[in-house]
C-alpha cells in the first residue's frame, strides 16, 4: 500500500508569491495534518482536517490556509510568502482525528525555499 | 515555556552501548505519547507509542512518568543504524501533536 504522498518534493519561490502544496493520505485514513519544520527544530502543527472540516489550527498567520477534499486528499496554501516560510512542510495522516494513540504517518515532505 | 522539551544532545556512543534520554511536557492533560525517529532530511517515522505502564520493543524501552510529566527512551546494544534524531511527541487533550526539537544520537563504530 502506498504511504502518504506529497507533491512537489522541492519548490523554489520568491517573496510575495503564493504556493500550493498537495498531500494524499494513506488509503483509509480520514484525517490529514500539516506541519512546518524549520532546520534544527521539531515539526510545528499548522492544521488538522477530518471529513473536510478543520479540526485544529496552530499558531500560524492567516496567510496559511488549507482544505480537504472528498477523497481525503488535502492542499496547503501559503500566500504572500516570506523568507521565514522556508522550511520542510510535512503532511501526516491518521485513521481518525481524535482518540487515544492515533499515531500519524508522515509523507516525505515538500522542501520550500523562498528567495 | 515550550510544550515539549528535549535535551538536544548530541549523544555520541560506541556500538553496543546503552543510551537513554528524557523529554518533559507541560500540559498535564496530555493523553498520548510517542517517540518518532527522524533521519537527516527525511520525514519523521513512528518508533513506538509510550504507554502508562511502560513498554518495550526489541532494544527500545519507553517509560512514562505522569506525575513528573516526563517520558524516557532507552536504547540497548546500540547499532550504527540507530544514529538519528529522536523526537518526543505528545498528543494533548485537543488531539494536536506537539513535537520536541529532538535529541540527536550518533553511534560510532
Amino acid at each position: 500500500d502506498a504511504g502518504v504522498t506529497q507533491s512537489p518534493t522541492h519548490l523554489i519561490k520568491t517573496r510575495g508569491q503564493h504556493v500550493t502544496l498537495r498531500c494524499s493520505p494513506i488509503s483509509g485514513h480520514k484525517s490529514v495534518s500539516w506541519y512546518q519544520q524549520v532546520l534544527g527544530q521539531g515539526p510545528q502543527f499548522i492544521f488538522q482536517y477530518y471529513e473536510k472540516e478543520e479540526r485544529g489550527r496552530g499558531n500560524f498567520p492567516d496567510r496559511f490556509s488549507a482544505r480537504q477534499f472528498p477523497n481525503y486528499s488535502s492542499e496547503l496554501n501559503v500566500n504572500a510568502l516570506l523568507l521565514g516560510d522556508s522550511a520542510l512542510y510535512l503532511c501526516a495522516s491518521s485513521l481518525e482525528w481524535q482518540g487515544l494513540y492515533q499515531p500519524q504517518h508522515f509523507g516525505d515532505g515538500t522542501r520550500l525555499s523562498i528567495l | 515555556r515550550k510544550e515539549v522539551e528535549q535535551d538536544p544532545g548530541p549523544f555520541n556512543v560506541p556500538e553496543g552501548a546503552t543510551v537513554a534520554f528524557n523529554c518533559t511536557y507541560s500540559n498535564s492533560a496530555s493523553q498520548s505519547f510517542f517517540w518518532y525517529r527522524q533521519d537527516c532530511r527525511k520525514e519523521p517515522k513512528l518508533l513506538m507509542s509510550v504507554y502508562s505502564s511502560g513498554n518495550e520493543d526489541g532494544r527500545f524501552t519507553a517509560q512514562l512518568n505522569r506525575a513528573s510529566q516526563y517520558i524516557s527512551l532507552l536504547i540497548r546494544d546500540s547499532k550504527l543504524s540507530d544514529s538519528a534524531t529522536y523526537l518526543c511527541v505528545v498528543n494533548g487533550d485537543d488531539y494536536k501533536l506537539s513535537f520536541g526539537a529532538g535529541t540527536t544520537v550518533t553511534v560510532r563504530a
